[in-house]
């Protein structure tokens, strides 16, 4: 069983539209959740974090964790073209290493 | 441009070349890694350095090497590849040890072919 499950995508949403991405884990071990954004032909760059179960929010962005099913959300609210990237979420252990999903392709349309 | 820098940003070799990426961080950041981004597949770890020594090798193939010479850059060299090594490679450095709200930080990343 992989560590992180994450649909790949990809997603085509129309602009303003509410957009829900979502991952699954394996690790109870995980206590850290990160949400990356990766632009084309660019690195992945922080997006959201949280520590353990919960909510966050962020302007248009809200991360979500639960712990007890293992899942993971973020939503974009009034999405906007410039919001299209691949999104990878990324739990991590009390160490040093992320572990990765593989991605959501999102392309919202103008 | 973010504070990790990485070169080339392509790169195209043959199977029989020797080459060697470079990564550099301007940071102050004490963990550096590479990673492996292949279509449709999770990022892959290589590799850790903390304070320049090597943490954590993740079964990585002979052919790919890599070095930290301090604390603010990484080199991966590469000679004898296979096609199926044609990957996004990126280089992310971090403050290290334990969970922190700055994660990591990534270069633009390699994009290696092999021909």
């Amino acid at each position: 069983q992989k560590e992180v499950e994450q649909d790949p995508g990809p997603l085509s949403v129309p602009e303003g539209a509410i957009v829900s991405l979502n991952c699954t884990y394996s690790n109870s071990a995980f206590q850290y959740f990160m949400w990356y954004r990766q632009y084309s032909r660019k690195g992945p760059e922080l997006l959201m974090y949280t520590y353990s179960s919960g909510n966050k929010e962020d302007g248009r962005f809200t991360a979500q964790v639960d712990k007890s099913s293992k899942y993971i959300s973020l939503f974009i609210r009034d999405s906007q073209p410039s919001d299209s990237a691949t999104y990878l979420c990324a739990p991590q252990t009390g160490a040093n290493n992320l572990f990765f999903g593989t991605g959501t392709r999102l392309t919202v349309i103008p | 441009e973010t504070g990790v820098t990485q070169t080339p940003r392509h790169l195209v070799m043959g199977m029989t070349n020797k080459k060697s990426l470079k990564c550099e961080q301007h940071l102050g950041h004490n963990a550096m890694y590479w990673y492996k981004q292949s279509a449709k597949k999770p990022l892959e770890l290589m590799f850790v350095y903390n304070f320049k020594e090597q943490t954590e090798n993740n079964s990585v193939p002979s052919r790919f090497s890599p070095e930290c010479p301090n604390s603010s850059h990484l080199f991966l060299h590469l000679h004898t590849l296979q096609p199926e090594d044609s990957a996004l490679y990126l280089c992310a450095s971090s403050q290290g040890g334990g969970g922190t709200e700055y994660g990591y930080t990534f270069g633009s990343g390699t994009r290696l072919t092999v021909v």
